[in-house]
């Protein structure tokens, strides 16, 4: 599968616990973005990489949300002391492009419940 | 403010007929307007791409519509599918990675 694979699919923690979510874009493409989305609403942005450098910052990140891309390939989403209102599916999308936002295509998300 | 919105907010169609569906934005600069597929607990899949000088598109039974004048899109699907039940997001791009994303349209198909 050449597609983007998120893991873990699912996640239930209780608050205050500390959660990671890996994401491997497709292997080519330069650009790897994270959002959030929760039931009912259209994906928000959270952060963007192109290669290794992240560009971009939403202010819904909160200190509590890290990412990385370390080697400019997989990239990971740590949430440090979850809340409940970090429930949400966290989708990645890679695309390919240096100017204009390419085609992007996306991961099947990594669902966090927090209890 | 960029925002992009979209009609109906939910859509109950029965299989074979055909629908219509809205997107209404506020974006500038605008540089392209995309479809996005997403079914249930998945993530969006790409229907269509459109940049300012397209006026229509297809995908399949997918046809999507663009008035750059009006600032309006919308998505007409043909003969729909028990398959078509989804949310289908549209999403405008402002230049750069700049992606304002609308809350979607969920569409039921029933037999």
């Amino acid at each position: 599968d050449t597609g983007v694979s998120q893991d873990p699919r699912h996640k239930i923690t209780k608050r205050g616990q500390n959660v990671t979510f890996r994401c491997d874009p497709i292997s080519e493409h330069n650009r790897l973005y994270w959002y959030r989305q929760t039931l009912g609403q259209g994906p928000e942005f959270l952060t963007y990489f192109q290669n290794e450098a992240q560009l971009e910052k939403s202010r819904l990140l909160s200190d509590r949300f890290s990412a990385e891309r370390p080697k400019g390939s997989f990239s990971t989403l740590e949430i440090q002391r979850t809340e409940q209102g970090d429930s949400a599916m966290y989708l990645c999308a890679s695309s390919f492009g240096q100017g204009e936002a390419g085609e992007l295509f996306f991961g099947e998300g990594s669902r966090l419940t927090v209890l | 403010k960029n925002q992009v919105e979209q009609s109906p907010q939910s859509l109950i169609i029965l299989e074979g007929k055909n629908c219509t569906l809205q997107c209404n934005y506020t974006v500038s600069p605008f540089s392209n307007l995309r479809w996005y597929k997403q079914d249930t607990g998945r993530g969006p899949v790409s229907l269509t791409i459109m940049t300012f000088s397209e006026n229509t598109k297809s995908n399949g039974r997918y046809t999507a519509t663009l008035d750059a004048d009006t600032k309006q899109s919308s998505l007409h699907i043909t003969a729909s599918q028990l398959s078509d039940s989804a949310s289908y997001i549209c999403v405008v791009s402002s230049g750069g990675d700049k992606l304002i994303f609308g809350t979607g349209t969920r569409l039921q198909v029933f037999p």
